[in-house]
């Protein structure tokens, strides 16, 4: 098993470029969670999917979207990249709500 | 909102001593997990505590879930360089809100 996959490792984009970064997951898990981790403020969830065919909030939404393709991918899309979007970016799944995450190896995104 | 207070924020130990680590929060969490993130990667599940009280051993990690489910600890004994990296703790609550809540991370470092 692979665990929790994302593509692409590494990205730099223009302020106002669009983007998406794409998880998967091989677990058969039914929750999935986008969060970024930036110097001094730990993981921070910012969407999440309980289950497939479900996304919410999390704690620092704005600017992005999220979706929950089938139960394996959650993307997350920023539809207009700003400089405060820099930061690295973890998907984690769970078999549900309840249960302990898995991470995968991150997204480290540069917005110039 | 839900914090965790994590301390110390960082540690630089010689190999062979043991260190702990500890996190307290002002809720109640019914799971602790415990985090290990190396450079450049994502974080890795070491320790998962459900019930109160609990002790639960993962090689040299010894963790324990508090009995006022209030904090938990992470001793690790002997430590080796490949201890390096950053620890998270992190509460999960429950209860038709599930979410998890994450330390600020503690930063070891191993001096051969």
């Amino acid at each position: 098993n692979a665990g929790v996959t994302q593509t692409p490792k590494f990205q730099v984009l223009k302020t106002g470029q669009s983007m998406t970064l794409q998880c998967a997951q091989d677990m058969n898990h039914n929750s999935m969670y986008w969060y970024r981790q930036d110097p001094g403020m730990g993981l921070r969830l910012i969407y999440y999917s309980a289950s497939e065919g479900t996304t919410d909030k999390g704690e620092v939404p704005n600017g992005y979207n999220v979706s929950r393709l089938n139960k394996r991918e959650f993307s997350l899309r920023l539809e207009s990249a700003a400089p405060s979007q820099t930061s690295v970016y973890f998907c984690a799944s769970s078999r549900g709500r309840g249960n302990e995450q898995f991470f995968g190896p991150g997204t480290r995104l540069t917005v110039l | 909102g839900q914090q965790l207070n994590q301390s110390p924020q960082s540690m630089f130990i010689q190999e062979g001593e043991d260190v702990s680590m500890n996190c307290t929060s002002s809720s109640i969490f019914n799971t602790w997990l415990w985090y290990k993130q190396d450079p450049g990667e994502g974080p890795v599940l070491l320790i998962a505590l459900y019930k109160a009280g609990e002790l639960t051993s993962n090689g040299r990690l010894t963790a324990q879930f508090g009995i006022t489910r209030k904090d938990s600890f992470l001793n690790i004994s002997a430590s080796i360089p490949s201890d390096v990296g950053i620890y998270f703790c992190a509460g999960l609550t429950q209860g038709g809100s599930e979410k998890l809540v994450f330390g600020k991370g503690m930063k070891l470092t191993v001096n051969p």
